[in-house]
């Protein structure tokens, strides 16, 4: 198993730019999740699903977009990049619940200029 | 949502040294688990602990779900065990917060 995969690793945008972040399991997870991840904050919850077709809003969701056709899947939507989402951003599944054990991907590094 | 609070902020031991990491809730939580960030940014679960005590080698972690607190214990600590130590709590719903975390530092 490949585990929890995104990409890119890296991104620069230009203020305004739209970009989508990749996320793929192949654990056959329900739930899946996006964070952002700025120094000295720790992680902050951006949108979640519990299953495909299933999406909610997080702490901090303004700005992103998802969505969830299939169970493999969890694409985070950037519209309109701003510098302050400059940010690490991380991908998690877990079995069925965020009270299973999380996974998470390696996590992406964008920079908005 | 959650205030999650941990401490130290941050911890250098000597290689072999003990440590106590502690995690503070605001409120009643069903869902409380400890991650290790390494310094390749890496995030992995080590505890899901709601309450009482789980160890898993030199790792073991204590949540007193009654008290809001959890503490993380690692032993004869490593160099290996450098990075950063996030607890995250979770009440009702799906939503988890996360403390700012505690960076340790392992000296040979």
């Amino acid at each position: 198993n490949a585990g929890v995969t995104q990409t890119p690793k890296f991104q620069v945008l230009k203020t305004g730019q739209s970009m989508t972040l990749q996320c793929a399991q192949d654990m056959n997870h329900e739930y899946m999740s996006w964070y952002r991840q700025d120094p000295g904050m720790g992680l902050r919850l951006i949108h979640y699903s519990v299953g495909a077709g299933i999406t909610d809003q997080g702490e901090v969701p303004n700005g992103y977009n998802v969505s969830r056709s299939t169970t493999e899947d969890f694409p985070l939507r950037l519209l309109s990049a701003a510098p302050s989402q400059t940010s690490v951003y991380f991908c998690a599944s877990s079995y069925e619940s965020s009270t299973d054990t999380q996974y998470f991907g390696p996590g992406t590094r964008l920079t908005v200029l | 949502g959650i205030q999650v609070e941990q401490s130290p902020p941050d911890l250098i031991l000597q290689e072999g040294a003990n440590s106590t990491l502690r995690c503070n809730f605001s409120d009643s939580v069903n869902n409380l688990q400890w991650f290790h960030q390494n310094p390749w940014g890496q995030l992995i679960n080590l505890f899901y602990i709601p309450s009482g005590t789980k160890q898993n080698g030199r790792l073991s972690a204590t949540t007193v779900a009654t008290e809001r607190y959890s503490l993380l214990y690692i032993s004869s600590s490593q160099t290996t065990d450098s990075g950063v130590y996030f607890c995250a709590a979770a009440n009702t719903g799906n939503q988890f917060y996360f403390g700012t975390g505690t960076s340790l530092t392992v000296i040979p």
